[in-house]
């Protein structure tokens, strides 16, 4: 195990809701990173947190928003909830931003269906 | 743009046979990093190893060996004498060097590679 955890396991939403991750980062690790894993697909990235700031997006509207809080957990914030949202919804955290250095390990995501 | 190839979606073997995947990359950086990653059913991303682009050296550990071949590319991951736990979707995984101005590195992913291992 990584020791990053993540909750709620499993969620379901009707379009147009609003929904909050939340993720937990392995001890001693101050970047998060979620990404959105489609069914069938690899995962692509929303977007980083480096101590408590958002340092990185990927493509993803401005309703895929988050936070870090001072104990380096993250919470991933997406609101108008559309159909296309469904997925599985994966945070990383590493030791540093920069992979170079550090990989990235990754919780167990969450399954969040849109109705 | 980087981009990564698993031309093989999904694979089929029977317990005990050696089994490759494929992934090929594209990227315009002389400076990057490759990684596979394994996902079993529970979803979780469990990664198996990151090599950068300077180090060309075959890596075997177990079962598992990996081919770093700069020249095409690409980056193939061999499992030898599979067995049915090996049985999930096997992720490539390129980022590049390169920070962007707010200091972070995107990592992307292929498609992945579903292995089955059959009894």
């Amino acid at each position: 195990e990584t020791g990053v955890t993540q909750s709620p396991t499993h969620l379901i939403k009707t379009r147009g809701q609003q929904v909050t991750l939340r993720c937990s980062s392995q001890s001693g690790h101050n970047t998060v990173s979620w990404y959105q894993q489609a069914l069938g697909q690899g995962p692509q990235f929303i977007f980083q947190y480096y101590r408590e700031e958002e340092n990185g997006r990927g493509n993803f509207p401005p309703r895929f928003s988050g936070l870090q809080f001072p104990n380096y957990s993250s919470e991933l914030n997406v609101n108008a909830l559309e159909l296309d949202d469904s997925a599985l919804y994966l945070c990383a955290s590493s030791g540093t931003r920069d992979s170079r250095r550090e990989t990235q390990y990754f919780g167990p995501g969450t399954r969040l269906l849109v109705l | 743009a980087q981009k990564v190839t698993q031309a093989q979606t999904e694979i089929s073997v029977v317990e005990k046979e050696d089994v490759t995947l494929d992934c090929v990359y594209e990227t315009r950086d002389t400076t990057y990093y490759l990684f596979w990653y394994k996902q079993p059913p529970s979803g979780e991303l469990v990664f198996l190893i990151r090599r950068n682009s300077f180090d060309e050296q075959n890596e075997i550990s177990g079962r598992y060996s990996w081919n770093f071949q700069k020249s095409t590319s690409s980056f193939n991951f061999t499992i030898t004498a599979s067995q049915v736990v090996d049985s999930a979707v096997y992720f490539c995984a390129l980022s590049e060097a390169t920070l962007t101005s707010g200091g972070y590195q995107k990592v992307t992913f292929g498609i992945g590679t579903k292995l089955q291992v059959i009894p």
